[in-house]
């Protein structure tokens, strides 16, 4: 149990449709990050947020955004989604320094996206 | 940009046979190197993580995985398996001086474990 929780778990939407995706961060952590990971692949990062700010982007289009609450809860919205869209989303919190090594990622159990 | 490979995306070993998963990294200067497993419907848990410190890294559940900077390798083993270990394995890579969460991951390495 890492103490992160996303929600939903699981999600159906349709081709075009806008989602919003949750997650609570363990307590005490200022920093989230959010991976998407389709079928047979490994985790690709999209963004991550510290203090509400974005402050780190993978290679993903801008219909991809996020958001940090003061609670260092998260969101992350898809708009005009996919099929491409269809994978597992993972969000990570962490705390301490933003180039530390020591830091160490806690992971939910990821929101489980399809789309028809 | 670096990348890591992981060879072999199914293994299969019997238990209390030697688990050797293989991982090669693509990088012109060594990086930091991580493996993670993941459970069925469960997130991503850090077994272990290579920080220049030592080349053998020691992780929990009895892994250890060696950083061969000559070969660009950082193989995960464990001497015997148990069935507990079946699970999904994957090997990430992020720059020493990059941001800690933007890991970069191989395509993973599902392990199975037969009676």
């Amino acid at each position: 149990e890492t103490g992160v929780t996303q929600s939903p778990t699981h999600l159906i939407k349709t081709r075009g449709q806008q989602v919003t995706l949750r997650c609570s961060s363990q307590s005490g952590h200022n920093t989230v990050s959010w991976y998407q990971q389709a079928l047979g692949q490994g985790p690709q990062f999209i963004f991550q947020y510290y203090r509400e700010e974005e402050n780190g982007r993978g290679n993903f289009p801008p219909r991809f955004s996020g958001l940090q609450f003061p609670n260092y809860s998260s969101e992350l919205n898809v708009n005009a989604l996919e099929l491409d869209d269809s994978a597992l989303y993972l969000c990570a919190s962490s705390s301490g320094p933003s180039t530390g090594i020591s830091e160490k990622l806690f992971f939910g159990s990821g929101t489980q996206l399809s789309v028809l | 940009a670096q990348s890591v490979t992981q060879l072999g995306s199914h293994v299969s070993v019997s238990e209390g046979a030697l688990v050797l998963l293989r991982c090669n990294y693509s990088s012109s200067v060594p990086p930091y190197l991580f493996w993670y497993v993941q459970y069925p419907n469960q997130g991503l848990q850090l077994l272990l993580k290579y920080t220049s410190a030592a080349t053998l890294v020691k992780g929990i559940n009895g892994f250890e995985a060696e950083f061969k900077k000559s070969e660009t390798s950082f193989h995960l083993t464990k001497p015997s398996a148990h069935m507990s270990d079946a699970a999904e394995y994957f090997c990430a890579v992020r720059p020493m001086s990059g941001s800690a969460r933007q890991l970069t991951f191989g395509s993973g390495t599902q392990l199975t474990v037969l009676p």
